[in-house]
Formats: C-alpha cells, sequence, structure tokens
C-alpha cells in the first residue's frame, strides 16, 4: 500500500533559519506531489505542486521543494523562516494511474514547525 | 466568497445520535471528497463523488453515509455516533475527472466533531 512519511513531526527554530521537512513516499509508479500548510485554526492551503518537468517546484511565500524520483522524496525547503511560518505541514501524494480513480490523496502525518521571534 | 464551505464549524453531540456535516463549494468543480483527521493530525480520505456518483469509499463503516444532491454539494451523514468518530472533518474539492488526478484539491475549513 502506499504510504507518505515525513521525519519530523515537530521542528522549532528561530526566526530566520533555513528550514527543510522531509517527505518519503512508497509508491513505484508516477506520482503527483504536494506540499499543504494548515495555519493554526484553519483550513489546509496548497503550498506547491508538482506534476512533471522541473523537479525543483517554487511555491507561494517563498517555499520551494525538490522531486528526487531515486530516494523518493519531496523536501520542503524555505532559506529563511518568519514567525508567521508556524503552522503544520502536510505532504501528500496520489498515483497517476487508472486505478486512482478520483485522484485520492495520500497524507503523511504532518510536521509541526513553530518559529520563535 | 469562501471557495470550499463547511457546516458547522463545531459539532459536540452525545454517542448514539445521528448528526450530519454539510460541504458547499463555488468553484464549479466536478468531484468533491471527505477526509478525516484524527487526534494526531493524520488526514485519510473517506469519499469521492465525481458529479453526484460515487467514486471512491475507503473502508469506512457503513454508519458514514455521503450524500451529493447536486455536484456543488457532498453533505456527510453519521450515524450512531461513536466515542472514535471524533475528529476533523475536511470537505474538499477539483476539478478531477475519474480518469485524471492532476489536479489541486481545495479544502474547506473544517467541522471539529466531538462526540462525548
Amino acid at each position: 500500500a502506499q504510504s507518505v512519511s515525513q521525519h519530523n513531526h515537530h521542528v522549532i527554530l528561530s526566526e530566520a533559519a533555513s528550514l527543510e521537512l522531509g517527505c518519503n513516499y512508497s509508491y513505484g509508479g508516477t506520482v503527483n506531489l504536494f506540499w499543504y500548510v494548515q495555519y493554526p485554526g484553519q483550513h489546509l492551503q496548497l503550498l506547491l505542486k508538482y506534476f512533471s518537468g522541473d523537479p525543483l517546484v517554487k511555491g507561494i511565500k517563498g517555499f520551494e521543494a525538490e522531486f528526487i524520483k531515486s530516494k523518493f522524496s519531496f523536501n520542503l525547503r524555505k532559506p529563511s523562516v518568519q514567525w508567521s511560518d508556524t503552522a503544520e505541514y502536510f505532504c501528500a501524494v496520489n498515483e497517476r494511474s487508472v486505478y486512482n480513480q478520483g485522484g485520492k490523496l495520500i497524507f503523511g502525518q504532518g510536521t509541526e514547525l513553530s518559529v520563535k521571534p | 466568497d469562501t471557495a470550499v464551505s463547511q457546516t458547522p464549524k463545531y459539532l459536540v453531540t452525545q454517542m448514539g445520535n445521528d448528526k450530519s456535516i454539510k460541504c458547499e463549494q463555488n468553484l464549479g468543480h466536478d468531484t468533491m471528497y471527505w477526509y478525516k483527521q484524527d487526534s494526531k493530525k493524520f488526514l485519510k480520505i473517506m469519499f469521492s463523488y465525481n458529479n453526484k456518483e460515487l467514486i471512491i469509499n475507503e473502508t469506512v463503516p457503513n454508519r458514514f453515509s455521503p450524500k451529493s444532491p447536486d455536484k456543488a454539494h457532498l453533505n456527510l451523514h453519521i450515524n450512531s455516533l461513536e466515542l472514535g468518530d471524533s475528529a476533523v472533518y475536511f470537505c474538499a474539492s477539483s476539478q478531477a475527472s475519474p480518469a485524471d488526478s492532476q489536479e489541486t484539491q481545495y479544502f474547506g475549513p473544517g467541522t471539529r466533531l466531538l462526540v462525548l
């Protein structure tokens, strides 16, 4: 069965520190990859996505992620975090196959990011 | 101008009761979803509908019954609520068709259900 693993459950950083959140998935076929963010008390919002092409994708708010197919990874990065980046971050995958009717997303368990001012 | 809206935002109820959560999207999308987020923040899909037709039905107890009166609405009815049903339920929508997974899903604000 497919799964998505986020290695860090809780990350605490000071403002201006660099961020990297790990995400690995287990699926041998072609996938679409997503990072969502959930700010406190709010709904999930899309940060960025990868479908094909350049494996380095840029999203909103200065976030980027790199798809490394050989490592089954899609790590999220930001060079300098701000206090307002405090949130829960979710990596998600869906398989691009005729068996995935309707695009079921498989989510990782989330990483809580706390940024200290 | 909320794209995906859910009501109610909070729901506190007793074990054994029946309750419904409503979801509406104004994005013109064809596909809608229900996800459950447990106490450890794990998000798992429950159902997906495309143009009012059930597409995905994960291993969810049959006490949970989705209903899609039209493609802009997907409601979730839960019978005989149990303590383990306490969670946050998220509705989402996308432009994906059954054969197409390359569409972003847009999420609603969530409904926090607490069963006592």
